[in-house]
């Protein structure tokens, strides 16, 4: 079992640039969510898939952030344009239905200066 | 109210110690509740399941309240390698069954 795989695990990035974070799931995990961690935060939630499908994007923080899952083994999560503010880790995480006990990837760990 | 509340800590305590947390949650429609454990600049894991009746894992015992609607964690004789911020999560502490995380409890035991 791989576990969740995260790309990149570092970014640094100048602020007005577009940053592309991406998530494999666990095979056969259904369900995939993406977090944003912060010393001041802790781990937001910031949208929820099931089946692929959005289920809750309440999280997202404005329209500069967007994510899709075109299939079951593949999501990305888009900021653009990129701001300071933005920096932060961003996990990705997979379940499924029988075990909702989330699994996450390493994290991307973006910096925006 | 927050829709899971922890104490942050730092709980500082020396080996072998035995120390508590407790976790609160605010909807009482709440239906499922782990523990995870994560270290310094690593992702959260999973370290165990939260039930009704109670469960034990080693130096590890979690219960759940619904009564109180809390949960803790009880770790015994603890070790070194414990040191690490331990987040409670609770599934349907909001709309559908979502997940939301504590903001941790960090925990460093010392020599």
């Amino acid at each position: 079992d791989a576990g969740v795989i995260q790309s990149p695990r570092h970014e640094v990035t100048e602020m007005g640039q577009e940053v592309t974070l991406r998530c494999k799931p666990i095979s056969g995990h259904n369900s995939l969510f993406w977090y944003r961690q912060t010393m001041m935060r802790g781990l937001e939630l910031l949208i929820y898939f099931n089946n692929n499908v959005p289920i809750d994007d309440s999280g997202m923080p404005e329209d500069r952030f967007s994510a899709k899952m075109p299939n079951a083994s593949f999501s990305t999560l888009k900021i653009q344009p990129s701001e300071p503010r933005d920096s932060a880790v961003y996990f990705c995480a997979s379940s499924s239905g029988e075990l909702p006990a989330l699994h996450f990837g390493n994290g991307t760990r973006l910096t925006v200066t | 109210r927050k829709e899971v509340e922890q104490d942050p800590g730092p709980f500082n305590v020396p080996e072998g110690a035995t120390v508590a947390f407790n976790c609160t949650y605010s909807n009482s429609a709440s239906q499922s509740f782990f523990w995870y454990r994560q270290d310094c600049r690593k992702e959260p894991k999973l370290l165990m399941s939260v039930y009704s009746s109670g469960n034990e894992d080693g130096r590890f015992t979690a219960q759940l309240n619904r009564a109180s609607q809390y949960i803790s964690l009880l770790i015994r004789d603890s070790k070194l390698s414990d040191s690490a911020t331990y987040l409670c999560v609770v599934f349907g502490s909001r709309r559908g069954y979502i997940p939301t995380f504590g903001r941790g409890t960090s925990l460093i035991v010392h020599p």
